[in-house]
């Protein structure tokens, strides 16, 4: 099946600062989608995006498909932004492969 | 309300028991997903139904687990003769349709086998 790599796992960041995410996968991929997992378990969709950019307030997304990476950018970072973030791709099949997440903490 | 839906939100029981898991998908969506996320790590797939049949099962760890789904509806996740290592959340997304749509996930079900 398709393999997807996040980086990095744990990340750090005092309030105010900007960060990258990266997901790489395996295979050529129909669907990515970006979550935030929040300290209560509910995952929260941020943005569909197999391919292109697209921004939602401080957050922002690339996909290059051709190179198979997507990169979730987080500006001006608050603490509540906590929490693990997940991208997700299906490929030919129906079901959403999970990379194993990166864990984001933001220090007030 | 306009979101999926899970019940119990956690349920505790007894090694050996059965359990029946319930999502409510979004109205409309006839793509219903079942996932397991283990402490700590990302999410597993256990199962697929487009409308009431099941393309996919692949996922599902054992033949204690079995789940169906009611026309475009309710579905149920059910695990016979529970054992500690079922102990994970188990969650629910839906989509509008079997090709490459979002996938919109529920709060989950964290279940706790002692």
């Amino acid at each position: 099946g398709i393999q997807v790599e996040q980086s990095p796992p744990d990340l750090i960041l005092q309030e105010g600062a900007n960060s990258t995410l990266r997901c790489n996968f395996s295979d050529s991929v129909n669907n990515l989608q970006w979550f935030h997992q929040n300290p209560w378990g509910q995952l929260i969709n941020l943005f569909y995006i197999p391919s292109g950019t697209k921004q939602n307030g401080r957050l922002s997304a690339t996909t290059v498909a051709t190179e198979r990476y997507s990169l979730l950018y987080i500006s001006s970072s608050q603490t509540t932004d906590s929490g693990v973030y997940f991208c997700a791709v299906r490929s030919n099949d129906y079901k959403l492969s999970f990379g194993a997440g990166t864990t984001v903490t933001v220090r007030a | 309300g306009a979101g999926v839906s899970q019940s119990p939100s956690n349920k505790v029981t007894e090694k050996g028991k059965d359990v029946e898991l319930r999502c409510d998908p979004i109205s409309g969506h006839t793509a219903l997903y079942w996932y397991r996320q283990r402490l700590g790590q990302g999410l597993e797939f256990l199962i697929y139904f487009q409308g009431n049949s099941a393309p996919d099962k692949s996922g599902l760890p054992s033949d204690r687990f079995s789940a169906e789904r009611t026309g475009e509806s309710v579905s149920t996740l059910t695990i016979q003769r529970t054992q500690q290592e079922d102990s994970a959340v188990y969650l629910c997304a839906s989509s509008l349709g079997s090709s490459a749509g979002e996938q919109y996930f529920g709060p989950g079900t964290r279940l706790t086998v002692t």
